[in-house]
């Protein structure tokens, strides 16, 4: 079955200190994968997505995400957490063929202590 | 980015009303446009795939009936949820994938996501 589980439900950082949220994937075809943040009430905004090429993808607000094939992951990292980064997170994967839909993990909550 | 906005952005209403929500792409056509519902603190299910042109494909336990999705246009998707319940409240995202050919496409399959309509059934 294609599922996308991001294990931690509920994460919290203090601000300066590193981030690693994890996301594993189930998919039958090649993944294209997507890291979104979503804030209250708010919609969702792409971080950074992996089609192909280099397994480690830069993506906005200072976020990076590197996919291990091996180990059906794509874990999203930033070296120093600001306190704008509280949010939801939700990793993703699709496929390429039109038409299809994107499969959500039920996404990680960040709290920012200071 | 592609935008894609939706229409109202919030809405409350009387139980057994029915409720419009309009999912624009603006700057690209799309073919296809998805429609997901999110309910509080879980995350996004998708409710219905929209093709233009032809007949939304609803997911298991999604009733056809209730949710009306209408995609009359390369650039406008509707969701009526006819007779609403109160447990019909819930955050509704619509997003669109560009086809070939319009200077939006992907071949990755990424969507553009609206920025989403909360509903209140009252």
């Amino acid at each position: 079955a294609q599922s996308v589980t991001q294990p931690d439900i509920h994460i919290t950082v203090s601000e300066g200190a590193s981030l690693e949220l994890r996301c594993n994937y189930s998919y039958g075809a090649t993944p294209y994968l997507f890291w979104y943040v979503q804030s209250p009430g708010q919609g969702l905004q792409l971080l950074l997505k992996y089609f192909s090429g280099d397994t480690l993808v830069q993506g906005i607000k200072g976020f990076e995400a590197e996919f291990k094939r091996s180990q059906s992951s794509f874990n999203l990292r930033k070296p120093s957490v600001h306190w704008s980064d509280a949010a939801e997170y939700f990793c993703a994967v699709g496929a390429s063929q039109a038409g299809t839909a994107l499969i959500f993990g039920k996404g990680t909550t960040l709290s920012v202590s200071s | 980015g592609a935008v894609v906005s939706q229409h109202p952005s919030r809405v409350i209403c009387k139980s057994g009303t029915s409720v419009k929500i309009e999912c624009r792409s603006l700057d690209f056509q799309a073919t296809t446009m998805f429609w997901y519902r999110q309910f509080p603190k879980q995350s996004l299910m998708l409710m219905a795939t929209s093709n233009e042109g032809s007949k939304a494909t609803y997911e298991q336990g999604v009733e056809k009936d209730k949710f009306l999705i209408n995609h009359a246009s390369l650039t406008l998707s509707t969701l009526t949820v006819t007779s609403a319940h109160p447990e019909d409240s819930s955050f509704y995202i619509c997003s669109a994938r560009a086809p070939p050919g319009t200077g939006r496409e992907s071949s990755y399959n990424e969507q553009f996501f609206g920025p989403g309509t909360r509903l209140t059934v009252l």
